[in-house]
């Protein structure tokens, strides 16, 4: 059974920094791009990164490049999101999500349950 | 970027209702088109890729249409367990965006 775990969220000054890590489980890792999405109720779902499973070549939304990097430990069978310079904006419940392909997957197939980041002074 | 459009937003149904959604894209996605469905509080689950292939495990009272920029998914007789919202979601160019979402509520 695929499973996703993401940590790592919660609350954050504007201009400050949060990294989250999502566990992965029940599918070979490395084999499969993986992706972060975001929801929040106003903008609704909006990818955000994406990395290739075998020389993680990484890939971003407008809105997060510069900003965010995405990151994977296949030995661990880990990936990881570096936020950098979060505003307001960046609030959001972010998804940890597995790639239908080995490379820049646009479709995701299974998804974690969510980590919260909140940005607030 | 590809703008993916809902409708209706919410919709009210009952138990037995066949209930249908549509999406449309502002320009041609072939049929790189994906259904989710999503709890409250719950990761969004794919329910259709490739605008109607099933994925494995996913009742067969759903089902998938359409072309192009014009889309349906279709619930043949509404259960309990698929009060939910709904999204579409394009996966034909890079910013793969997805629609802004179709509750289903219990009418």
């Amino acid at each position: 059974e695929v499973q996703l775990v993401e940590s790592g969220g919660g609350l954050v000054q504007p201009g400050g920094s949060l990294r989250l890590s999502c566990a992965a489980s029940g599918f070979a890792f490395s084999n499969y791009g993986m992706s972060w999405v975001r929801q929040t109720p106003g903008k609704g779902l909006e990818w955000v990164a994406s990395i290739s499973g075998t020389d993680a070549t990484s890939y971003y939304a407008d809105s997060v490049r510069g900003r965010f990097t995405i990151s994977r430990d296949n030995s661990k069978n880990t990936l990881y999101l570096q936020l950098n310079s979060l505003t307001a904006e960046d609030a959001a419940v972010y998804y940890c999500a597995k790639g239908d392909c080995e490379n820049d997957c646009y479709l995701c197939d299974y998804w974690g349950q969510g980590a919260l980041v909140s940005v607030s002074s | 970027d590809i703008l993916m459009t809902q409708s209706p937003s919410t919709l009210s149904a009952s138990v037995g209702d066949r209930v249908t959604i549509t999406c449309r894209a502002s320009q041609s996605v072939s049929r790189q088109l994906a259904w989710f469905q999503q709890k409250p509080g719950k990761a969004p689950r794919l329910l259709i890729s490739r605008a109607s292939r099933l994925q494995s495990g996913v009742p067969s009272r759903f089902s998938g249409s359409g072309s192009e920029t014009e889309f349906t998914l279709t619930i043949s007789s509404l259960q309990p367990d698929d009060f939910a919202t709904y999204y579409c979601q394009q996966y034909s160019d890079y910013s793969r965006a997805f629609g802004q979402g179709t509750k289903v509520e219990v009418k």
